[in-house]
């Protein structure tokens, strides 16, 4: 089966820094989920890449896939507090079938004044 | 409609007690899935609905868990007969069927069994 492993697994920056959450799989990425998390609600949908080389960008946050490495990084520029929260990526099992999701364990950011 | 709405949120019940969540997914979406996540963990797939036909079931659902979606539109869970170890996020997802289309979680149903 396929796991994901996320780093770091935890996270602390001051306001303003950048930063990197990189996810890496055991299996090849066929699809791969980027999602935010407030500690016990639901999955904020962030961004989803497909293609290898793919990148995509959402306000201050830039997501890439890497599909030789078969790992996928999400950059956050200019971090602010309401970045705070769990960075979760998931991944298809299968090329075109968007059936479930294998998820990571989560990155937890804290941004500082 | 404008995402994917579940209840309750929170459910405080005695081991041995059987509870039942509801999920309603976005109005056009045929897949509906049930995910269960734990404190420090990331979400676990439970299930995965097309329309009303329950197309894959985890080993994680044990014989006290059931999942419907008769009409092909609103989703239960039911766990019979609950354990503390049942205490979790219980999430529930809908997108379209092709690959590529957004999966859209809702904002999950709290279980704590005591």
């Amino acid at each position: 089966s396929q796991e994901l492993e996320q780093s770091p697994q935890s996270l602390i920056v001051q306001e303003g820094k950048n930063l990197t959450i990189n996810c890496t799989s055991s299996k090849t990425l066929y699809g791969l989920y980027w999602y935010k998390q407030k500690y016990g609600e639901g999955l904020i949908f962030l961004m989803m890449l497909q293609k290898g080389g793919e990148e995509k960008s959402h306000e201050k946050i830039t997501a890439k896939l890497d599909e030789k490495k078969q790992q996928s990084s999400l950059h956050i520029t200019a971090s602010q507090p309401s970045h705070a929260g769990i960075y979760l990526c998931g991944a298809d099992p299968k090329a075109g079938t968007a059936s479930k999701l294998t998820f990571g364990t989560g990155t937890r950011l804290q941004v500082t004044l | 409609d404008t995402g994917v709405s579940q209840n309750p949120r929170h459910k405080i019940t005695k081991r041995g007690q059987n509870v039942t969540f509801r999920c309603d997914p976005i109005s056009e979406h045929n897949r509906l899935y049930w995910y269960r996540q734990t404190l420090g963990q990331g979400p676990e797939f439970l299930t995965y609905f097309q329309n009303e036909a329950q197309l894959e079931k985890s080993r994680l659902l044990s014989d006290r868990f059931s999942a419907e979606r008769p009409k092909g539109s609103f989703s239960t869970l039911e766990i019979q007969r609950t354990e503390q170890g049942d205490s979790a996020m219980y999430l529930c997802a809908s997108s379209l069927p092709r690959a590529g289309n957004t999966i859209y979680f809702g904002e999950g149903s709290w279980l704590t069994v005591v």
